[in-house]
């Protein structure tokens, strides 16, 4: 089983509308999560950290779900601009280093 | 946030020479450097971790004498390609970090397109 796992879509959704990612992890010890946005041929990006209590930034949520071992994220309102990839990524317990999920290719369209 | 600056952004070699790739923190000292290769459509993948002042630590599959990493200030990392053949074209990503109390957030150099010809 992979250390994090994402679907990765594409997801097609016209502009306005809700989607949802979401990633499973596989150590149960993971004590840091973030999304990570990633355009066409440049470097990730950080969209938020995920806390436990889940953390909402604007039109973005994330999610922690411990007992069920993911993460989700969640965008409203959908513009073009948030045509990317989504990139889940978890600190596993004790490693010094970041695991990146395949991420989730959103495409906005009008 | 904090900068990354990673040089060159693109380079073009040819095969067999080598290519050494620069990932500097601009505004703050990284204990961590990680180094990531990115093919085409699919997702970053780890290559090593470096902490400065130590040898790298390599990810499984990863050749440590193919790919020299150097870590040898808190604001500078770099990696050298030795013996670049076409299969090594790749995207090449560092991004660095600081331990405080927890992890906190990784920040990216623009990434290397290298291509082998």
């Amino acid at each position: 089983r992979k250390e994090v796992e994402q679907d990765p879509g594409p997801f097609n959704v016209p502009e306005g509308a809700t989607v949802a990612f979401n990633c499973t992890y596989s150590n149960s010890a993971s004590q840091s999560f973030f999304w990570y946005r990633q355009d066409c041929r440049k470097e990730p990006k950080l969209l938020m950290s995920v806390y436990s209590s889940g953390n909402e930034d604007g039109r973005f949520t994330a999610q922690l779900n411990r007992a069920s071992q993911y993460i989700s994220l969640l965008i409203r309102d959908s513009k073009l601009s948030d045509s990317a990839t989504y990139l889940c990524v978890v600190n596993p317990s004790g490693a010094d280093k970041l695991i990146f999920g395949t991420g989730t290719r959103l495409q906005v369209f009008p | 946030g904090a900068v990354v600056s990673q040089h060159p952004s693109r380079v073009i070699c040819k095969s067999g020479t080598s290519v050494k790739i620069e990932c500097r923190s601009l505004d703050f000292q990284a204990t961590t450097m990680f180094w990531y290769r990115q093919f085409p459509k699919q997702s970053l993948m780890l290559m090593a971790t470096s902490n400065e002042g130590s040898k790298a630590t390599y990810e499984q599959g990863v050749e440590k004498d193919k790919f020299l990493i150097n870590h040898a200030s808190l604001t500078l990392s770099t990696l050298t390609v030795t013996s670049a053949h076409p299969e090594d074209s790749s995207f090449y990503i560092c991004s660095a970090s600081w331990m405080g109390q927890g992890w906190t957030e990784a920040f990216f150099g623009q990434g290397t397109r290298l291509t082998v010809v």
